[in-house]
């Protein structure tokens, strides 16, 4: 089964670019990588997703490696508001049979 | 436009009691998910729906039944509750599959004495 393993925690300087790191070795070919944040005693929070090629959204930008075994959540330039769990998860998906993956996350802390 | 909302919020349960957690969404969407979350923990999905009428299992549905006879609504029953099943509960509903993001609710916090 597709795992996916992400550091515990990380820190970060309010106004710097983040980077969040997601190793997924075991994916497979059809698995989408999707990424969503939880604040404290809050539902997640969707952020992005992508299959195959980097994207970009408003909230952030998504960066898949080639052989698609890992992926980056990027956070341009972070504030107080972005320290929260960040969910890395893989979600396969065949004509109605759903598999959803997720990691344990990383919490994020910013620093003023 | 309220989103996805659940019901309770909280509840507390003895061991053997059954209880039922609604979920609805107002946005039209085919899918829909009940997943749980433990301390610390991510979450882990319970069971889910494809479409209106329609259920499958997820990877941890033993303990639980679901029903989802209106598309708008997913219920998650609990028919002898265990200690086991405390936990935070979260429903989502996205518009298809895993090519579509996923909207959640606010959760409801189960405790079973």
């Amino acid at each position: 089964d597709a795992k996916t393993t992400q550091p515990n925690s990380m820190e970060s300087n309010e106004e710097e670019p983040v980077h969040l790191p997601c190793n997924h070795s075991t994916i497979s070919g059809t698995d989408y990588i999707h990424w969503y944040r939880q604040l404290p005693s809050q539902g997640p929070e969707y952020v992005i997703h992508g299959l195959t090629s980097n994207v970009n959204n408003r909230m952030a930008s998504l960066a898949i490696a080639e052989d698609r075994k890992s992926s980056t959540l990027i956070l341009h330039r972070a504030t107080l508001r972005d320290a929260a769990v960040y969910y890395c998860i893989l979600y396969y998906s065949n004509f109605g049979n759903e598999k959803l993956t997720f990691g344990t996350g990383t919490r994020l802390t910013i620093i003023p | 436009n309220a989103g996805v909302t659940q019901t309770p919020k909280f509840r507390v349960l003895k061991t053997g009691q059954s209880m039922t957690l609604l979920c609805a969404q107002d946005m039209n969407h085919e899918y829909m998910y009940w997943y749980r979350q433990d301390p610390g923990m991510g979450l882990r999905l319970i069971h889910y729906s494809v479409g209106e009428g329609t259920t499958a299992k997820g990877e941890v549905p033993d303990g639980y039944n679901v029903s989802r006879l209106k598309k708008q609504n997913f219920l998650l029953g609990l028919e002898s509750a265990a200690p086991s099943q405390t936990s935070v509960y979260f429903c989502a509903s996205s518009d298809r599959d895993g090519s579509y993001e996923q909207y959640f609710g606010p959760g409801t916090r189960l405790t079973v004495t």
